[in-house]
């Protein structure tokens, strides 16, 4: 399986924006991007995902390195409700498992009044 | 329905009974997943559903966990003989597009199964 590296946690203050990194150097022609993020005691969430270009949706911003090996998801302005753990997943065609979505232990990040 | 629903939300069963977890998903939504999450860990895959075809099971911890999907809507996960350790919040999740990677999932609240 393709594997993405996050940091164990992230610290950010209220109303400044948030990038979040990702490494996926292993990543293939055909995987996308996704990331997800997890409120306490709730399920996992979409965020967004993309391909090669930049994404943008309401949500938050997805950039993409040219050689698509890394990735930042950016908060444009931190609020208290997006105090969460992070997921950056790969998912495309691989064997028998075409587009699912394997969690690592994501970024935790903390927003501070 | 409005979103991906799971009943019950809690069960607490005694060790040795099997148990059954139903999974609604979003109304037209073709793939179905089934995930387990530790406490402070990430959810981990079980098996996924493309309409009514298991398409990879690969994720089931043994062959006391099996899923199905009938009618390619609902879904159900049952544990039998359940054990200690198969303690743990178990997540559906759902999507519209047969896998190809660009989609997004939706998930539900999850049932938190507690064997005594």
């Amino acid at each position: 399986d393709a594997k993405t590296t996050q940091p164990n946690s992230m610290e950010s203050n209220e109303e400044e924006p948030v990038h979040l990194p990702c490494n996926h150097s292993t990543i293939s022609g055909t995987d996308y991007i996704h990331w997800y993020r997890q409120l306490p005691s709730q399920g996992p969430e979409y965020v967004i995902h993309g391909l090669t270009s930049n994404v943008n949706n309401r949500m938050a911003s997805l950039a993409i390195a040219e050689d698509r090996k890394s990735s930042t998801l950016i908060l444009h302005r931190a609020t208290l409700r997006d105090a969460a753990v992070y997921y950056c997943i790969l998912s495309g065609h691989y064997g028998g498992s075409q587009g699912n979505l394997i969690f690592g232990k994501g970024t935790k990040l903390s927003v501070k009044p | 329905g409005a979103g991906v629903s799971q009943s019950p939300r809690y069960k607490v069963t005694k060790r040795g009974q099997d148990v059954a977890l139903r999974c609604d998903p979003i109304s037209g939504h073709v793939s179905l997943y089934w995930y387990r999450q530790a406490l402070g860990q990430g959810p981990e895959f079980l098996t996924y559903f493309n309409y009514e075809a298991q398409q990879d099971k690969s994720g089931l911890p043994n062959d006391r966990f099996s899923a199905e999907r009938p009618e390619g809507s609902i879904s159900t996960l049952t544990i039998q003989r359940t054990e200690q350790r198969d303690s743990a919040m178990y997540r559906c999740a759902s999507s519209l597009e047969v896998s190809t990677g660009n989609y997004g999932y939706t998930f539900g609240s999850g049932t938190r199964l507690t064997v005594v």
